[in-house]
């Protein structure tokens, strides 16, 4: 089973609107962390956000927020005010604490902003 | 260093030959992470290393690839009899520690490509 879903291959979103990217995750591990990378054509890998399981409020970072439905198993990343520059892959990540410390990539989203 | 380092950046190989990944990670850093990242795909695990405990090589796809960390600082990762399926980009990470504010700082990358 997919310890990470990501649903949307691809995502467009013009300039300057909100765009919602959706992660669902799978783990009966009741102490995880929940990590979104944005990877642009360069191919680094950038860390965006991080959400704890026992952490009581959805994070945010700048433009940044992570709507976290822990019954629902998703961790969904909000942008808010797109930019240009924020068109690359974006990848949900889990780690599972008993598992170690490696984290588990979704297939991710690529998200276009249009001008 | 600033960062984590990988060489070679590029790697061209004929099928059937081995080669040498190398990650240097950040100094002090205590946790290592290899993973591969096929075209247009997300990131699959390969294999961790934390500090002196025995490596988690759960993700390794075959008996063909090995890893190895010594003194605690830079790894090697080793493809042997390459096939083309190998062909991808492998990054490498590394963290502080197992803690959930450990931050994952990935490497620029090693495109390899299996002709």
């Amino acid at each position: 089973a997919q310890k990470i879903t990501q649903t949307q291959p691809g995502m467009f979103v013009q300039e300057k609107e909100a765009v919602t990217l959706d992660c669902t995750y799978d783990t009966s591990d009741p102490s995880y962390g929940l990590f979104w990378y944005k990877q642009p054509s360069s191919g680094e890998m950038i860390f965006l956000i991080y959400q704890g399981s026992y952490d009581q409020q959805n994070a945010t970072e700048g433009r940044y927020s992570l709507n976290f439905q822990k019954a629902r198993k998703s961790a969904n990343l909000v942008i808010s005010a797109s930019q240009l520059g924020d068109s690359a892959m974006y990848f949900c990540a889990m780690r599972e604490y008993n598992q170690g410390g490696k984290l588990i990539f979704g297939q991710g989203t690529e998200l276009s902003v249009k001008p | 260093g600033a960062g984590v380092s990988q060489s070679p950046s590029n790697k061209v190989t004929e099928k059937g030959k081995d080669v040498e990944l190398r990650c240097d990670p950040i100094s002090g850093h205590t946790a290592l992470y290899w993973y591969r990242q096929s075209l247009g795909q997300g990131l699959e695990f390969l294999i961790y290393f934390q500090g002196n405990s025995a490596p988690d090589k759960s993700g390794l796809p075959s008996d063909r690839f090995s890893a190895e960390r010594t003194g605690g600082s830079v790894s090697t990762l080793t493809i042997q009899r390459t096939q083309q399926e190998d062909s991808a980009v492998y990054l490498c990470a590394s963290s502080l520690d197992r803690g959930p504010l450990s931050g994952y700082t990935f490497g620029s990358g090693t495109r390899l490509t299996v002709v």
